[in-house]
């Protein structure tokens, strides 16, 4: 079975600093892996993915997050944080072979001036 | 393309009624996915369906029930309806193959049901 662990609930954080958001999974086939954002009173948008190849994968809008496979960890990171990136981050798992997509608890980043 | 739509965004129904939700995916999304989310639980899945056919189901009780038509529109439904129902209901649509791979999923703005 497919696990998804965020071991953050809420991270606060100062404009202009940097952040982590932490992700965990445990699954016995391939994964795939994706992060989540959710701004208040919207449905979730897709942050950024890794599906295979380079292990470094990156957003648009600055975010970046490693697949580690030997810590089963997928942790999201930006350098410099701004207002607007305020909201709730998800992690998700997804595998082959017909498994669902499976959702971390959320972490909500609070952005502060 | 045209983003994952749902229809009603807000709805208020009473205890013991029934309600039913709409999900139109992007064009050639063959895979729609239902979820709940709320305060106290967070997202939960409830069930995903790929060509008409159930194919994943979560752990909800049998009166959430869903259905999707031959052009990948997707519906759910609740009956009997209790005060814990009242949630963000969430339609996301994914292209996915046959095999039952999941890749990315792209999320509707959610129905926002209160039930009282």
């Amino acid at each position: 079975a497919q696990s998804v662990t965020q071991l953050d609930s809420q991270v606060p954080v100062f404009e202009e600093a940097p952040v982590e958001l932490r992700c965990n999974y445990s699954s016995s086939v391939s994964v795939y892996l994706f992060w989540y954002v959710q701004y208040p009173n919207q449905g979730l948008q897709l942050l950024l993915k890794y599906l295979s190849g380079s292990t470094l994968v990156e957003s648009i809008n600055g975010f970046e997050a490693e697949f580690n496979k030997s810590q089963t960890s997928f942790h999201l990171r930006k350098p410099s944080v701004h207002i607007s990136d305020t909201a709730e981050y998800f992690c998700a798992v997804s595998g082959s072979g017909g498994f669902k997509t499976i959702f971390g608890a959320g972490t909500r980043l609070f952005v502060k001036a | 393309k045209a983003g994952v739509t749902q229809t009603p965004r807000y709805l208020i129904k009473t205890r013991g009624q029934q309600v039913t939700l709409s999900c139109s995916p992007i064009s050639g999304h063959r895979s729609v996915s239902w979820y709940q989310q709320t305060p106290g639980q967070g997202l939960q899945f409830l069930f995903e369906y790929f060509s008409e056919t159930q194919r994943n189901k979560g752990n909800f009780p049998g009166r959430f029930s869903g259905r999707q038509f031959s052009n990948s529109r997707s519906e759910m439904n609740v009956s009997t309806l209790e005060l814990g129902d009242s949630a963000l209901y969430l339609c996301a649509s994914s292209w996915a193959p046959r095999t039952g791979t999941s890749y990315e999923q792209y999320f509707g703005p959610g129905t926002r049901l209160t039930v009282t």
